[in-house]
């Protein structure tokens, strides 16, 4: 069965604090997708990365970046100079590729508060 | 462009009637797919859709529950008859391509049933 852990339920922050937000995954398939999305407050869910399980180069993107580690089945990402607008919820999701492990599994997401 | 459109926004009914959500995907995009959100059980995929065709509908919670995607631009979510314990927010997204690519969720309906 694919699994996505979130173990962060809620991480505090002041802004400009870096911050990293864990996510660990279990699946079988030698191919799979990860992603991470970002909801914040008014409730739309944004997408942020999607990562293929061949490509373990880790990505950044302005103030984000993202650490993909098969050895250790985890896909962390990290908020550099937090701001008060990264406040959000961040899911990370895995998609597998047979037919019964195809559909995107969600964390339970991190709850991301940056304080002013 | 225009994103996902789901409407309404909110919706609040009582236990028994029937509720419609509504879904328009990006235009172009080939997938379509169906989420619930609560607080105890996250993001859960109700269906999805590929070419206007029912794919998996492994995730809809019981026969009250159906799911049409007419044409390539308008997907309907019924709930018949509705119970309390439907209230969430139900979420729309599309992609180009499948799972294995990036979804593109709307803003949500909000479900309440009294």
């Amino acid at each position: 069965a694919q699994k996505v852990t979130q173990a962060q339920t809620e991480i505090s922050v002041v802004e400009k604090e870096d911050v990293t937000l864990d996510c660990v995954y279990e699946t079988r398939d030698t191919t799979y997708y990860l992603f991470w999305y970002k909801q914040p407050p008014s409730g739309e869910l944004v997408f942020l990365i999607r990562r293929n399980s061949f490509d373990e180069q880790n990505e950044i993107s302005g103030r984000y970046s993202w650490n993909f580690q098969k050895s250790t089945s985890s896909f962390n990402f990290t908020i550099t100079a937090s701001q008060v607008v990264d406040s959000a919820v961040y899911f990370c999701a895995l998609s597998g590729t047979s037919s019964n492990t195809g559909k995107l599994i969600f964390g339970q997401g991190t709850t991301l508060q940056v304080k002013p | 462009d225009a994103g996902v459109i789901q409407s309404p926004r909110h919706e609040v009914t009582e236990m028994g009637q029937e509720v419609t959500l509504r879904c328009k995907p990006i235009s172009g995009h080939d997938y379509l797919f169906w989420y619930r959100q609560t607080m105890m059980r996250g993001l859960e995929l109700l269906i999805y859709f590929n070419n206007n065709v029912p794919i998996d509908d492994s995730g809809m919670p019981e026969d009250r529950f159906s799911a049409k995607m007419p044409n390539a631009s308008f997907s309907t979510l019924k709930i018949q008859p509705s119970e309390p314990r439907d209230s969430a927010v139900y979420f729309c997204a599309s992609s180009l391509g499948g799972l294995r690519y990036e979804q593109y969720f709307g803003p949500g309906t909000r479900l309440t049933v009294t």
